[in-house]
């Protein structure tokens, strides 16, 4: 266990349909971020929180939108859901906003668009 | 802006033999490098980390790599393959100079390690 913990592991929703992925960072840590893994793309960075403000933008589509609420779980909600949105969303979070310690990776949410 | 390259997306070896996973990274200031490794299933778990001290940097699990500036590598190696190895390996980078911490990268490398 990591101490990321990512909910639900497997997601399984139609086109269209909206979808909420959830994070809880390790104890401690103040920043999240979010990366989408695909076979075509690799990992892609989507976007980072750091103590509930955004700190870095990525290739997150303007249909993807995401927060970091008080108690630093975060919420990445996925709208109009195509089926190129299939892939592992994974979280991972750090101590601080810039560091150089590496980040701890959640297990990832599996999203299948049918 | 950073990039990282990984030559070779798929490396088989045999148990026992030398494990060489190559990375060339590009970075507009002195970068910091990771490698992690993904089992099947599993999230990213962090094998090793170059943040500016020594260029030789030593893993778990048996693994090292070495930074080389003139080269712009950080190629991942291991001694002697073991089967549990046998899984994918992605090197990463970040700019420490930046005002975050977001990780760039590269598209991955399979280990394939035959007995």
């Amino acid at each position: 266990d990591s101490g990321v913990t990512q909910t639900p592991k497997h997601l399984i929703t139609a086109t269209g349909q909206r979808v909420t992925l959830r994070c809880s960072p390790r104890s401690g840590d103040l920043s999240v971020y979010w990366y989408q893994q695909s076979l075509d793309q690799g990992l892609q960075f989507l976007i980072q929180y750091y103590n509930g403000e955004e700190r870095a933008k990525g290739n997150i589509l303007e249909r993807f939108s995401a927060q970091q609420f008080p108690d630093l779980h975060s919420e990445l909600n996925l709208s109009s859901l195509e089926l190129g949105d299939s892939a592992l969303y994974f979280c991972a979070s750090s101590p601080r906003g810039a560091d150089n310690y590496g980040y701890t990776f959640g297990s990832g949410t599996r999203l299948t668009v049918v | 802006a950073q990039s990282v390259t990984q030559l070779g997306s798929h490396v088989s070896v045999s148990e026992g033999a030398l494990v060489l996973l190559r990375c060339n990274y590009s970075s507009s200031v002195p970068p910091y490098l990771f490698w992690y490794v993904q089992y099947p299933n599993q999230g990213l778990q962090l094998l090793l980390k170059y943040t500016s001290a020594a260029t030789l940097v030593k893993g778990i699990n048996g693994f090292e790599a070495e930074f080389k500036k003139s080269e712009t590598s950080f190629h991942l190696t291991k001694p002697s393959a073991h089967m549990s190895d046998a899984a994918e390996y992605f090197c990463a980078v970040s700019a420490p100079a930046s005002n975050t911490g977001k990780l760039i990268f590269g598209q991955g490398t399979t280990l394939q390690v035959k007995p």
